[in-house]
């Protein structure tokens, strides 16, 4: 079963908005990633937030963890065509061997 | 640094063969883990190798194996190949930073089993 369930399952936005997708998770963790994948290729790694960490920025990139609740979400702000891929959170466990996926949020942005 | 490479980038394979795939990690990356993309599935995780060793295995049949060799490039196998296994097989070296692993992930090999 998948550690982290994403939502919405898709997005569709015009260049310029901000795009938001959340991810729910089910145990602890020891950190959580972010991936973007275009089109059935590889998995870009976007970002990396620790368990201990509630924020975090990387360029246009904002995510945040709350480990109370078992959510995170990740913001793309000032979204572009470019950044039209689906996205996925990666729950890494408390082992750090191994990374269980969410479903993923196919984002379209329309130019 | 070169990136992580996985060949070959697409096979067509029939039922009842078997396949091998091959990574090879980023230089200097010790760990490689192996995950299976599918539509109806999504990611799964199928096992990871350190030093040679196998140090954590998902939750797929005994057809799905794998090893590493001593320069960390690894191979997979699949055995007795059938139609669910047509699939995205990424590959994917770590770097450890502490206790915190942020995984690169290859181009993956695209397999249709018909």
């Amino acid at each position: 079963s998948q550690q982290g369930e994403e939502d919405p399952q898709a997005l569709s936005i015009q260049e310029g908005e901000n795009a938001t997708m959340n991810c729910s998770y089910k145990t602890s963790i020891n950190n959580l990633q972010w991936y973007r994948q275009n089109s059935g290729r590889g998995l870009v790694h976007l970002i990396l937030i620790r368990s201990n960490e509630r924020e975090k920025h990387s360029g246009r990139l904002r995510v945040t963890l709350d480990t109370s609740k078992k959510s995170s979400s990740l913001l793309i702000t000032a979204s572009r065509a470019a950044d039209t891929a689906s996205y996925f959170c990666a729950c890494d466990n408390n082992a750090g061997n191994m990374l269980t996926f969410g479903g993923g949020t196919r984002l379209m942005v329309k130019p | 640094k070169a990136g992580v490479t996985q060949t070959p980038r697409y096979l067509i394979k029939t039922r009842g063969q078997q396949v091998t795939l091959s990574c090879s990690p980023i230089s200097g990356h010790r760990s490689v883990s192996w995950y299976q993309q599918t539509p109806g599935q999504g990611l799964q995780f199928l096992f990871e190798y350190f030093s040679e060793t196998q140090r954590n295995k998902g939750n797929f049949p005994g057809r799905f194996s794998g090893r590493q060799f001593s320069n960390s490039r690894s191979e997979m196998n699949v055995s007795t190949l059938e139609l669910g296994d047509s699939a995205l097989y990424l590959c994917a070296s770590k770097r450890t930073s502490g206790n915190y692993n942020e995984q690169f992930f290859g181009p993956g090999t695209r397999l249709t089993v018909l």
